[in-house]
């Protein structure tokens, strides 16, 4: 099973930059890093997603090391609003039921 | 461009009850997932359609579930009979093509709640 494993919770403060790691030891060649985002009642919502090095879009910028067993999430400047949790997804085209695995994500507070 | 379109948004039913989701997928999108959310946790899928076919429900409690795609398009996922444990959120989700590797597009869920 592709499992993927993120910090429960992480604080920060508006304005800050907030990185979220996501270890997938057992990534598979052909498996994407994709991150979603979701907030109370609702569905969960794309952010980004990459296969090696980095990607960057308009809301935030994904890292992802030579060896691909990890991937770190980095929102610049945050704000109240992104307040949510936040999952890392490992999976490729045509990926099994089995390994199409959320996990428990991470919920991220952000204070004034 | 609509979203993906689930209704109920809310259910509560007592136990042993058959229970009913809908889903329309975003218009052109193929694949058409479900998946359960227990509070607090992760979505779990429970079943995979491309098109009309249903490609992957190898996490799906055949014994009680059941779910349907006609014409490729909507689906219902089905619960009969309900338990107390099937209390969660049902997520449906559609991708253009389908795998780990697409970009999902979820629906707000219903919450299901067996009493």
């Amino acid at each position: 099973l592709a499992k993927t494993t993120q910090p429960i919770s992480m604080d920060s403060y508006e304005g800050q930059e907030v990185n979220i790691t996501c270890s997938h030891n057992n990534i598979a060649t052909n498996d994407y890093i994709t991150w979603y985002q979701q907030f109370p009642s609702q569905g969960p919502r794309f952010i980004i997603q990459g296969y090696k090095t980095k990607v960057t879009n308009e809301v935030a910028s994904l890292f992802i090391p030579a060896d691909r067993k990890s991937s770190t999430l980095s929102l610049p400047r945050v704000s109240l609003s992104d307040t949510a949790v936040y999952y890392c997804l490992v999976g490729g085209l045509r990926s099994s039921a089995s390994k199409i695995i959320f996990g428990s994500g991470t919920r991220l507070s952000i204070r004034p | 461009e609509a979203g993906v379109v689930q209704s109920p948004r809310y259910k509560i039913i007592e136990k042993k009850q058959p229970v009913a989701f809908w889903c329309n997928p975003i218009s052109g999108h193929n694949t058409l997932y479900w998946y359960r959310q227990n509070l607090g946790q992760g979505p779990e899928l429970l079943i995979r359609y491309e098109n009309e076919e249903a490609v992957d429900d190898s996490q799906l409690p055949k014994d009680r579930f059941s779910a349907e795609r006609l014409k490729g398009v909507d689906s219902t996922l089905k619960i009969q009979p309900a338990e107390l444990g099937d209390s969660a959120v049902y997520l449906c989700a559609s991708s253009p093509r389908g795998g780990g590797g697409e970009t999902q597009y979820f629906g707000p869920g219903t919450r299901l709640l067996v009493l």
